[in-house]
């Protein structure tokens, strides 16, 4: 049974478009929310994180929506780059400490 | 400073063989963890490590042993290999905990390890 549920699937995006990724989870327990990029041949590498206590973070052009009630997250990437084209993975992680539950993956290509 | 490295890079096996996946990292990170990724499936934890000497189940363990003998490095190792253990292998590891005030500090991956079992 998949913890987090990731769509889409892939995504094909212009340049300077916004590119949108969700998330949802039904363990209450997870109290931590990470994305991850991967770029092919690469290990996932962390882009941004947030904890429930707050519904939005932003860094740069990557902001993470947190919805607590619907259990549901999403990673926005604003004015979206051909070098953002990655798999982007979001991922979750509770009180057990020490597992992290990902998603299943989203194939990110920005068109130029 | 290397971070996460893995070897071998790329591997190739026949069914019911045995082999060792090394994973170290030059960070003193004291949690170490061992994924597999495959098509469609994102990323499945399969045994992780919270220091030197410990050991752990994630959540496809079967089929798998692992080892930390030494706080730098962690062992994952095939008895019999099958089919179904083709898959793209990462190691990571993290300080604990590894949530920091401002959510920075997470995991850190290898590049990772490609098996083909045949």
């Amino acid at each position: 049974q998949q913890q987090v549920k990731q769509s889409p699937q892939s995504l094909i995006v212009q340049k300077g478009g916004i590119s949108i990724i969700n998330c949802a989870y039904e363990n209450t327990a997870f109290d931590y929310f990470p994305w991850y990029q991967q770029f092919p041949g690469k290990g996932p590498a962390l882009l941004i994180a947030i904890r429930p206590d707050v519904s939005e973070k932003k860094e740069g052009r990557f902001t993470i929506s947190f919805n607590k009630s619907a259990k549901q997250f999403s990673l926005h990437i604003m004015d979206s780059q051909p070098g953002d084209s990655a798999t982007y993975f979001c991922a979750a992680s509770g009180d057990t400490g020490n597992q992290f539950y990902f998603g299943t993956g989203t194939s990110l290509t920005v068109i130029p | 400073n290397a971070g996460v490295t893995q070897t071998p890079k790329f591997r190739v096996l026949k069914t019911g063989q045995s082999m060792t996946l090394l994973c170290a990292q030059d960070m003193n990170h004291e949690y170490m963890y061992w994924y597999r990724q495959d098509p469609g499936m994102g990323l499945r934890l399969i045994h992780y490590s919270v220091g030197e000497g410990t050991t752990a189940k994630g959540e496809v363990p079967d089929g798998y042993n692992v080892s930390r003998l030494k706080k730098q490095n962690f062992l994952l190792g095939l008895e019999s290999a099958a089919p179904s253990q083709t898959s793209v292998y990462f190691c990571a590891s993290s300080h604990p905990p590894f949530r920091l005030a401002d959510n920075q500090e997470t995991q850190y991956f290898g590049p990772g390890t490609r098996l083909l079992v045949l």
